[in-house]
C-alpha cells in the first residue's frame, strides 16, 4: 500500500527558504502513471493546491505562488521536494504531500495523502 | 482561475438526519469534480470522484450528483463518523483548486 510521509523544519525565518521533502513506500516515484503533489492548509483555513511534478520533472505550479516556488524529484530516494522562498507569516501551514493518477492525459484526483507538517514562518 | 463556492459554510444536523452539501463552479468543470471528507487533525480522504463515483472504502450513504457549475453532496442517513469537513474539487483545469468547505455538525 502507497504511504507519503512528508519531512523538513517546522520553523522558517521570514524571508528564508522553505523545504520540504515527501518521502514514497509501498510504490514508485517513477512510475509513468502519476503526478506527485503539494497541497497546503493555513491553519483553520482550507486547502491550497501548490504544484503538481512528473517524474520526468515537468511541473505544473499554482500561478499564485509561481515566482517563489520549486519541485524536484529524487527518484533515487523515492523523493519528491518542495521548496519556496522568501516566506512570509502568510506560508504558515499544514504541507501535505499527495499522489495523483494519470487518466487518459488528465491528471486526476488526489490519493492517498501524507499525513502533513506544520511549517511556521516566524522569527 | 476556476472557483468552487461552497454552501453552506456549516451545516448543523443530527445523526441519522439526511446532509445536502452543494458546490458552485465559477465555469463548466464538466464531470471533474471530486469530493474529500477532512475530520480534525487528519490529512483530508478522497470520497467521491469524477461528480459520482465513490472512492474505495466510501460507504453507500455517500453520494454525488450534478454536472457542468452545480454539485451536490448528499449522505443519506449522518453517521457519527460524518461529522467532518467537507471540500470539492475540481481537475478541469489549471490551476487545480478547492472550494472553502462545508462543515457538518453535529447539532
Amino acid at each position: 500500500q502507497l504511504q507519503l510521509q512528508e519531512s523538513g523544519p517546522g520553523l522558517v525565518k521570514p524571508s528564508e527558504t522553505l523545504s520540504l521533502t515527501c518521502t514514497v513506500s509501498g510504490g514508485s516515484l517513477s512510475s509513468s502513471n502519476y503526478y506527485w503533489v503539494w497541497i497546503r492548509q493555513p491553519p483553520g483555513e482550507g486547502l491550497e493546491w501548490i504544484g503538481s511534478i512528473y517524474y520526468s520533472g515537468k511541473t505544473f505550479y499554482n500561478p499564485s505562488l509561481k515566482s517563489r516556488l520549486s519541485m524536484s524529484v529524487d527518484m533515487s530516494r523515492d523523493q519528491f521536494s518542495l521548496k519556496l522562498s522568501s516566506v512570509t507569516a502568510a506560508d504558515t501551514a499544514v504541507y501535505y504531500c499527495a499522489r495523483q493518477d494519470l487518466e487518459l492525459g488528465r491528471v486526476s484526483w488526489f490519493d492517498p495523502w501524507g499525513q502533513g507538517t506544520l511549517v511556521t514562518a516566524s522569527s | 482561475e476556476i472557483v468552487l463556492t461552497q454552501s453552506p459554510a456549516t451545516l448543523s444536523l443530527s445523526p441519522g438526519e439526511r446532509a445536502t452539501l452543494s458546490c458552485r463552479a465559477s465555469q463548466s468543470v464538466r464531470s471533474f469534480l471530486a469530493w474529500y471528507q477532512q475530520k480534525p487533525g487528519q490529512a483530508p480522504r478522497l470520497l467521491i470522484y469524477d461528480v459520482s463515483n465513490r472512492a474505495t472504502g466510501t460507504p453507500a450513504r455517500f453520494s454525488g450528483s450534478g454536472s457542468g457549475t452545480d454539485f451536490t453532496l448528499t449522505i443519506s442517513s449522518l453517521e457519527p463518523e460524518d461529522f467532518a469537513v467537507y471540500y470539492c474539487q475540481q481537475r478541469s483545469d489549471w490551476p487545480l483548486t478547492f472550494g472553502g468547505g462545508t462543515k457538518v455538525e453535529i447539532k
